[in-house]
Parts: structure tokens; sequence; C-alpha cells
């Protein structure tokens, strides 16, 4: 139990497009989904909290217009990244945590972005 | 402001040894804690938590981890490493009586275990 996937896990654009990633959670449902970048040989970094049906709560310095969250459904959250650049190259890991055993987060396998 | 220390970059062991791997934080209140493994390119994966109770809370795989309020740890350990548990773990934190449901992760560690 407890499966978050997250689509695509690898994607590849260009400088000025925008790419959405998907996280959900298959067996629970999540009241609060999680959005994190994780740099190499680094730690995570929290980008957003998001509860379903409600506007994301955005970290310090994380641009809300450039990184859209959307968290439609208590099983759907998505991540677009708006007029993506080449630092925004980074690895993204979605987390969910469900009404029940509401203490632990289950991770996505993360998605690797790479802007040309 | 609630923190995770984890203060080694790295810990090597060898295969069959016992290993720790070393947890601190600072948060006022009573803390949630827990340890999650990451594997190359992939997300990271829960392996324990410590909520209430036993300060030795056992987890997945063989962990266990110590919770010591006096000192403020929660170090994980393992009687006997595997190769196969060669990965980058982190600790995390949770404050219980902060406002909103933050979790704070350590910078993590990446455990060696040679054969």
């Amino acid at each position: 139990g407890a499966v978050v996937s997250q689509h695509p896990s690898w994607v590849i654009c260009k400088s000025g497009t925008s790419v959405k990633i998907e996280c959900r959670s298959l067996d629970f449902q999540a009241t609060t989904m999680f959005w994190y970048r994780q740099f190499p040989k680094q730690s995570l970094m929290l980008m957003a909290t998001s509860n379903e049906g409600s506007k994301a709560t955005y970290e310090q310095g994380v641009e809300k217009d450039k990184f859209l969250i959307n968290h439609a459904s208590l099983t759907l959250s998505t991540l677009t990244v708006t007029s993506a650049h080449p630092e925004d190259s980074s690895f993204y890991i979605c987390s969910a945590r469900g009404r029940q055993g509401a203490y632990e987060q289950y991770f996505g396998p993360g998605t690797r972005l790479t802007v040309t | 402001a609630q923190s995770v220390a984890q203060p080694e970059d790295q810990v090597n062991v060898a295969e069959g040894n016992p290993l720790t791997v070393k947890c601190t934080y600072s948060v006022s209140g009573n803390p949630y804690l827990f340890w999650y493994v990451q594997y190359p390119n992939r997300g990271l994966q829960f392996l324990l938590k410590y909520i209430t109770g036993d300060n030795l809370v056992k987890g997945s795989y063989g962990f266990e981890a110590e919770f010591n309020k006096s000192q403020t740890s929660f170090h994980l350990k393992k009687p006997s490493a595997l190769v196969s548990d060669s990965a980058l773990y982190f600790c995390a934190v949770r404050g219980v009586n902060t406002g909103g449901f933050k979790t704070i992760f350590g910078a993590g560690t990446r455990l060696f275990v040679k054969a």
C-alpha cells in the first residue's frame, strides 16, 4: 500500500517551453501533497505544500508563477514548470500524506528534468 | 525553528558489521522523527518513524532507531550490514506543536557497505 507514482520519470525540453509533471497516489487518498527539488548529492528542498482543493503554499524563494501547482483531486497533483530555463534542470520529487497514517510521507520515484 | 543535522556525509562499513547513521534534531515541543532511504535516481522510501511510546523503533529491512530525548538524537542502526544497504539515508523531523505540518529533512548520509 501507499504507492505514489510520478509521470514522466524523465523529460528533456527546450528552454522557454513548459513541462507538466503528474503525481498520483495510487492506493490512498492524499489530503496533502508536497513537491521537492533535489540537486545532485544534496537534500530535498521543499518547494510547496498543497492541500486538495486549495491553493498551494510556496516556500520562500520559490516563484509561484514559475512553478504552478494544482491539487485537483485527492489522488492527483501536478507541477508545471513554466518557461523553463537550464537552471530549472533538476530532480523533482513529489510526496503525499493521507488521512490515515498521517505521520509519514510517501514519495514518488522522481522526475529528472533537463532543460536544454 | 526546527532543524535536523546528519553530521556524517558518508559512512563506510564492512558487510556483516553493525552500522550507525547519526541524526540529531532541534524542534520545539515533541518531535515526530523519520528515516528514509534513497537509491540512485529514485524517490525516498520510508524506513521507520518515532511518534510516541517505546524509544527503540524497528523498521523495514532490519533497521532500527533509538529516540534519545536528552541528547535530541535519533540514530539509525542495523546489527549486520548488507552490501544492498548501500544508499543515501535521510533523517527527518516534524514538530508536533509547531504551526503547520512541515517535515524538515537532513542533508543525507551516504552509506557504503563493502563486501
